[in-house]
């Protein structure tokens, strides 16, 4: 049974560039949500996708999208990246229409030079 | 972002001591979950506590769910090695999807 999996694991990129994250949700999730967590930081919640819509959104600008696929698979956009976004980004899954527990997939680590 | 309250902020033990830490909010929530990080990896779920007062344990971890549902507390008995790692707590609002985060506690632990 597949956990839940990111890609890419690592990624350098420069101010003002775009970045896209994906996800895959664990075998029978149909929830995703994306977080941000810097360096000695507890996770900080950006959104969550259920029924390919954004279910709910945390304090984060419209330069952070997403999107969810028919397979419930993710993905998160940035556009015009600052070195503030420099992070490592956690795809969380859950499963139904209660919320409940969350499993984190491994995380991308995105450096903005 | 809004974090909550979680401490110690970090505690070095010795190796089969017992461990206690806790989190608190001023918000009431429904659902509290705890998780372990290591460096460089996503947070591992831990223990996932639904109701007031609840205690739920997971091998040599115990949590449990704060009467007032504004904190939460996570036991490690005789701690070894490996559970070194920082400990976070998440908690759900009432009518929300927004898990919300603890500042972490980050355990040492001495052989």
């Amino acid at each position: 049974d597949a956990g839940v999996t990111q890609s890419p694991t690592h990624l350098i990129k420069t101010r003002g560039q775009q970045v896209t994250l994906r996800c895959s949700p664990k075998s029978g999730h149909d929830t995703v949500s994306w977080y941000q967590q810097a360096l000695g930081q507890g996770p900080q919640f950006i959104f969550q996708y259920y029924e390919e819509e954004e279910r709910q959104r945390g304090n984060f600008p419209d330069r952070f999208s997403g999107h969810q696929f028919p397979n419930y698979s993710s993905e998160l956009n940035v556009n015009a990246l600052l070195l503030g976004d420099s992070a490592l980004y956690l795809c969380a899954s859950s499963t139904g229409l209660a919320v409940n527990e969350q499993f984190f997939g491994p995380g991308t680590r995105l450096t903005v030079l | 972002g809004q974090q909550l309250n979680q401490s110690p902020q970090s505690m070095f033990i010795q190796e089969g001591e017992d461990v206690s830490m806790n989190c608190t909010s001023s918000s009431i929530f429904n659902t509290w979950l705890w998780y372990k990080q290591d460096p460089g990896e996503g947070p591992v779920l831990l223990i996932a506590l639904y109701k007031a007062g609840e205690l739920t344990s997971n091998g040599r971890l115990t949590a449990q769910f704060g009467i007032t549902r504004k904190d939460s507390f996570l036991n490690i008995s005789a701690s070894i090695p490996s559970d070194v790692g920082i400990y976070f707590c998440a908690g759900l609002p009432s009518g929300t999807y927004k898990y919300i985060f603890g500042t972490g506690t980050r355990l040492k632990v001495l052989a």
